[in-house]
């Protein structure tokens, strides 16, 4: 069955302080993992795609990084606007083409 | 564009009654998906289309629930009748393609008291 665990399940830090939020992925085979950052009362909007292992991507304070079985998101010298859900999914290469979801990790970042 | 639009935002409803939940999604996208979030289950696919034809409607609880998309510019999600587990944010979400990244709505808050 495939599965997709993140972790920790929350993580509170000192602004400035960096990070990183891990997802581990169990597929039969990966098309495209995929991170979201959610914010409260809002749908979750899109981060990163990475396809396959050693890619990584950057945005602002954020990068991604892809191994073949796990994900990091590292998160340097994060700000208080940088508190939010962040989600990973995954696409399976034979299980058609819907985001299949870990549970996310809750970051808040504080001043 | 204005993004995918969902509506209503907030349903408060009594246990047994239909409920109807609505998306648009943004236009030129061929997939569209819905999914149910809650605190214990996290983000859970429903159902998805493509070119409006349900493509996998393995998600889907129970016959209480069926969806349907008429057209390429609006999709509903019905519940008959809804139960208090229910309960949870809707989201509707639309893509372009097969490898892009999926645009979610803001969701719909389903109470079912």
């Amino acid at each position: 069955e495939d599965q997709v665990t993140q972790s920790p399940e929350a993580l509170r830090l000192q602004e400035g302080e960096s990070s990183s939020l891990n997802c581990s992925y169990t597929v039969s085979g990966l098309r495209g993992l995929f991170w979201y950052r959610q914010d409260p009362g809002k749908g979750p909007e899109f981060l990163f795609t990475l396809y396959s292992a050693g890619e990584e991507k950057e945005k602002e304070r954020l990068k991604a990084t892809l191994t073949k079985k796990e994900s990091f998101l590292h998160i340097t010298a994060p700000k208080p606007e940088d508190s939010a859900t962040y989600l990973c999914a995954v696409q399976v290469a034979f299980g058609g083409y819907a985001l299949n979801f870990g549970k996310g990790t809750s970051l808040l970042v504080t001043p | 564009d204005a993004g995918v639009i969902q509506s209503p935002r907030h349903e408060v409803t009594e246990m047994g009654q239909e409920v109807t939940l609505r998306c648009k999604p943004i236009s030129g996208h061929d997939y569209l998906f819905w999914y149910r979030q809650t605190m214990m289950r996290g983000l859970e696919l429903l159902i998805y289309f493509n070119n409006n034809v349900p493509i996998d409607d393995s998600g889907m609880p129970e016959d209480r629930f069926s969806a349907k998309m008429p057209n390429a510019s609006f999709s509903t999600l019905k519940i008959q009748p809804s139960e208090p587990r229910d309960s949870a944010v809707y989201f509707c979400a639309s893509s372009p393609g097969t490898r892009e990244k999926l645009f979610f709505g803001s969701g719909t808050q389903l109470s079912v008291l």
